[in-house]
């Protein structure tokens, strides 16, 4: 099974900071994806970024951009120039191959932003 | 915009009782999961379809629970008798294989809240 670990329960970040959260895994196979999802308050689960296990470059999408090192099986968020609005419950999984299929949850790291 | 809907959002519910748990995936989606949400185990995978049939339930408590896709609008997961400790969230999630684009992401329903007390 794929074992997904998120160490920071809580994280605290001023506002237009940065800030990293931290993810590693745990696999066998060669061919996975990485993930992460944002949880607000509110409970829906949002989809932000997406890394293949053979992808070279480091996955970016606007003010987030996941850390690759594969090497260390480690799949870091960065959040660049936080808002408030960035509180929330972020989970990192994984999956399996290369195409559609279940996800490995970490048990998430709950980010607060303080102006 | 696309969303994947789900109902009811909430559901209270004595123990014994049968819950029904409703779930339309974006149209033209093929593949349908659901998941269960709790402070205990985080998020977990009950199971998954792949155009209506089941692909894996092996997350999911055989003699209480069910899931099936009466059509490919509808998913449905049931728990007959309920018991306190399936109090959680529920999600549905949809999303499609290749040869969709990359990286065949699952979109996430709001969820069903369920308690039983």
């Amino acid at each position: 099974a794929q074992k997904i670990t998120q160490t920071q329960p809580g994280m605290f970040v001023q506002e237009k900071e940065a800030v990293t959260l931290d993810c590693t895994y745990d696999t066998s196979d060669q061919s996975y994806g990485l993930f992460w999802y944002k949880q607000p308050s509110s409970g829906e689960m949002i989809f932000l970024i997406y890394q293949g296990s053979y992808d070279e470059q480091n996955a970016t999408e606007g003010r987030y951009s996941l850390n690759f090192q594969k090497a260390r099986k480690s799949a870091n968020l960065v959040i660049s120039a936080s808002q408030l609005g960035d509180s929330a419950m972020y989970f990192c999984a994984t999956r399996r191959g290369s195409t559609l299929g279940r996800l490995y949850f970490g048990r998430g790291t709950q980010l607060t932003v303080w102006p | 915009d696309a969303r994947v809907t789900q109902t009811p959002r909430h559901k209270v519910t004595e123990m014994g009782q049968e819950v029904t748990m409703r779930c339309q995936p974006i149209l033209g989606h093929n593949t349908v999961f659901w998941y269960r949400q709790t402070m205990m185990q985080g998020l977990e995978l009950l199971a998954y379809f792949r155009n209506r049939a089941p692909l894996d339930d092996s997350g999911m408590p055989k003699d209480r629970f069910s899931a099936e896709m009466p059509d490919a609008t509808l998913a449905t997961l049931k728990i007959q008798p309920s018991e306190p400790r399936d109090s959680a969230v529920y999600f549905c999630a949809s999303g499609l294989p290749p040869p969709d684009r990359k990286p065949y992401e699952q979109y996430f329903g709001p969820g069903t809240r369920l308690t039983v007390t």
